[in-house]
């Protein structure tokens, strides 16, 4: 039973270049929710999804940043254009419910580096 | 206020040490209040889900006290792999979770 999978690990781009990021939930997970973490910072909520649905997109930057989930494959966040300041560990979890019930998972993280 | 506010920390404690860590939360209407546990570099982890009536899992006790919107973390005779960072969760109202910054412990030999 495998667990959250994210991929690539590690991502290194160039500043204007399109960085995807991508999260397969868990088996029987259909919420998933992405966080980013600058160095030595806390976790900061981007958006929360359910298949082929933003449910809250709240922590999304207005511009650049997009996040899918559809109905097959995996989960995406999607980063265009992307500025050194987007070098962050980006966090995917996943659970099997919803509200009341967000016992969340994480994947080991893709780690962004702009240069 | 901030959502989710933490001890700052870090906590650096002789083994076998008894240590609490403390968290308050702004929203009166959350309904959900978690422990993760993150490894220098590595995902979070969870470390156990809090209950209004207290829950204890080994050398591990939650607490959480809804009037005063307060969580607490009790970790009795200290390892050395308790060494880490502990982040208190809060369930928002439209289902994600909110992390506090986290309380760095350290435990020494």
């Amino acid at each position: 039973n495998a667990g959250v999978m994210q991929n690539p690990r590690h991502l290194v781009r160039r500043r204007g270049q399109e960085a995807r990021l991508r999260c397969s939930p868990m088996k029987g997970h259909s919420h998933v929710y992405w966080y980013r973490q600058l160095p030595e910072e806390g976790l900061k909520f981007m958006v929360y999804l359910q298949k082929e649905n933003i449910i809250d997109e709240s922590g999304m930057p207005k511009e650049r940043f997009s996040a899918e989930f559809p109905k097959e494959g995996p989960s995406i966040l999607r980063i265009q254009q992307v500025v050194r300041g987007d070098s962050a560990a980006y966090f995917c979890a996943s659970s099997r419910n919803g509200p009341l019930n967000t016992e969340a998972f994480f994947g080991q993280g893709t780690r962004l580096t702009v240069v | 206020r901030k959502e989710v506010e933490q001890d700052p920390g870090p906590f650096n404690v002789p083994e076998g040490a008894t240590v609490a860590f403390n968290c308050t939360y702004s929203n009166s209407a959350s309904q959900s209040f978690f422990w993760y546990r993150q490894d220098c570099r590595k995902e979070p982890k969870l470390l156990m889900s809090v209950y209004s009536s207290g829950n204890e899992d080994g050398r591990f006790t939650a607490q959480l006290n809804r009037a005063s919107q307060y969580i607490s973390l009790l970790i009795r005779d200290s390892k050395l792999s308790d060494s880490a960072t502990y982040l208190c969760v809060v369930g928002g109202s439209q289902g994600n979770l909110i992390f506090g910054k986290g309380t760095k412990l350290s435990v020494k030999p």
